[in-house]
C-alpha cells in the first residue's frame, strides 16, 4: 500500500528554524518532492530528493533517508510569507511519473 | 502558471448534472494528470495521460471519465454530479523546472467545483 505521513499542523516564530517531517511506506520510490501550498493558491514546487542527504535552496534545505522511509523540509529565518501548506509526495517506480501526496502540514508563522 | 490552463475556475452544480471541466497546455508535453484537493486534505490522483490517446486511472477514478486527443487537451467529464465530488480539481503537467531531470509536477490554477 501507499502510505504519507506528516503532522497535520505546526506553529513557529518569525525569524525561527522549523522542521517538518514526513515518513512513507510506498511500493516503489523514484524521488520525493516537498511542495508550498498557500491558501486558494496551486500547489508550487519546493524541493526534490532522490538520493540519500541534504539539498540545500536558500532558505529552504531538504533531507532524504531512503532506508528508513523519511524525509524533512527545513526551513531557516521564517517569514510571515511562508505560512502555508507544506506538501510532501513521493514519485512511484514506474514510468508514469505519478506522485502520491501526503495531506500536507499547515504551518503558522507567528510575530 | 502560463502552460496549464482550466477552465472553469468556479462551478455550483446541482446533482445528477454533468460537467467537463477543460485543462489546456501549451508546453507540447505528454504527461498530464488530473487531482482533486478536499479541505484540509493532499491531493488525491483520479486520472492521467502519458500522452495522446492514452489514459489510465489513478487512485480515486470512480465518477470521472477523461479523453486524450490531443497533447495539449486533457479534459475531466463528471457524468453525474454527486456532493462527494465537491472538491478543489488541479491539472498538473510535467513542469519546466529549473532541473529538468526531476520531474516536478506544475499545476494549473485550480477548479472550485461545488455539488449542491
Amino acid at each position: 500500500g501507499q502510505n504519507i505521513d506528516q503532522p497535520t499542523e505546526m506553529t513557529a516564530t518569525e525569524g525561527a528554524i522549523v522542521q517538518i517531517n514526513c515518513t512513507y511506506q510506498t511500493s516503489g520510490f523514484n524521488g520525493l518532492f516537498w511542495y508550498q501550498q498557500h491558501a486558494g493558491e496551486a500547489p508550487t514546487f519546493l524541493s526534490y530528493n532522490v538520493l540519500d542527504g541534504l539539498e540545500e535552496k536558500g532558505r529552504f534545505s531538504s533531507f532524504l533517508s531512503r532506508s528508513k522511509g523519511y524525509s524533512y523540509l527545513l526551513l531557516k529565518e521564517l517569514q510571515m510569507k511562508d505560512s502555508a501548506s507544506y506538501l510532501c509526495a513521493v514519485r512511484d517506480g514506474g514510468a508514469t511519473n505519478k506522485l502520491i501526496f501526503g495531506t500536507g502540514t499547515l504551518l503558522a508563522v507567528q510575530p | 502558471n502560463a502552460g496549464v490552463t482550466q477552465t472553469p475556475k468556479f462551478r455550483i452544480l446541482k446533482i445528477g448534472q454533468s460537467m467537463t471541466l477543460q485543462c489546456t497546455q501549451d508546453m507540447n508535453h505528454n504527461y498530464m494528470y488530473w487531482y482533486r484537493q478536499d479541505p484540509g486534505m493532499g491531493l488525491k490522483l483520479i486520472y492521467y495521460s502519458v500522452g495522446a490517446g492514452i489514459t489510465d486511472k489513478g487512485e480515486v477514478p470512480n465518477g470521472y471519465n477523461v479523453s486524450r486527443s490531443t497533447t495539449e487537451d486533457f479534459p475531466l467529464r463528471l457524468e453525474l454530479a454527486a456532493p462527494s465530488q465537491t472538491s478543489v480539481y488541479f491539472c498538473a503537467i510535467i513542469g519546466p523546472g529549473d532541473r529538468p531531470d526531476t520531474g516536478e509536477l506544475f499545476f494549473g490554477e485550480g477548479s472550485r467545483l461545488t455539488v449542491l
